[in-house]
């Protein structure tokens, strides 16, 4: 049971590429977030997921997207990266809608633009 | 809307010690709160949460958490401070809707030997 994962760990991006992260989980669960953590701003969330084929925008989607084809994947999607995108990127799950479950974590990708 | 603030950026402690990282929330309705734990270059554990109950609320690793109503509080404790305790640490409350956690900025602890 891997859990959360996360591809890639590292990435670095000139300012107007393109690139896709993938997290996956094998825990069945129906909920999925994408966050990106910066610097004294804790993490925020960007783009969430009820179930597949479903997905909703966070606190911060603005210049990102996302796809729910597959229950287990949650993609993230950098159309026309901007340094102002360098960040850490964390994905997470959990098992449905309650607001008391745990969310749990992947190990997070490193990406810069430059 | 809910916030979580987390006062302090950085708690500095001496091994064997009692440590305490404070958390403050502001919610609608019953609130749900979390800490996690992050180590350099990891993803965030789950360390400990509070649905409902026992104002103490007891996680992983020793540590323990102590709900307060009144003030709409959320601190993290640990009787005993060891040295591999130093992480980034965040509280997180979660809100209304979709079941969105809402973070706050992390406080990082130092445990000295």
């Amino acid at each position: 049971n891997a859990g959360v994962t996360q591809t890639p760990k590292f990435r670095v991006l000139k300012t107007g590429q393109s690139m896709t992260l993938l997290c996956a989980q094998d825990m069945n669960h129906e909920y999925m977030y994408w966050y990106r953590q910066d610097p004294g701003m804790g993490l925020r969330l960007i783009h969430y997921s009820v179930g597949e084929g479903t997905t909703a925008k966070g606190e911060v989607p603005d210049g990102y997207n996302v796809s729910r084809l597959k229950k287990q994947n949650f993609l993230l999607g950098l159309e026309s990266a901007a340094p102002s995108q360098t960040s850490v990127y964390f994905c997470a799950s959990k098992p449905s809608g309650g607001r008391t479950d745990t969310q749990y974590f992947g190990p997070g990708t490193r990406l810069t633009v430059l | 809307a809910q916030s979580v603030a987390q006062p302090e950026d950085q708690v500095n402690v001496a091994e064997g010690n009692p440590l305490t990282v404070k958390c403050t929330y502001s919610v609608s309705g019953n609130p749900y709160l979390f800490w996690y734990v992050q180590y350099p270059n990891r993803g965030l554990q789950f360390l400990l949460k509070y649905i409902t109950g026992d104002n103490l609320v007891k996680g992983s690793y020793g540590f323990e958490a102590e709900f307060n109503k009144s003030q709409t509080s959320f601190h993290l404790k640990k009787p005993s401070a060891l040295v591999s305790d130093s992480a980034l640490y965040f509280c997180a409350v979660s809100g209304s809707g979709y079941s969105t956690l809402t973070f706050g900025k992390g406080t990082m602890l130092l445990v000295s030997p």
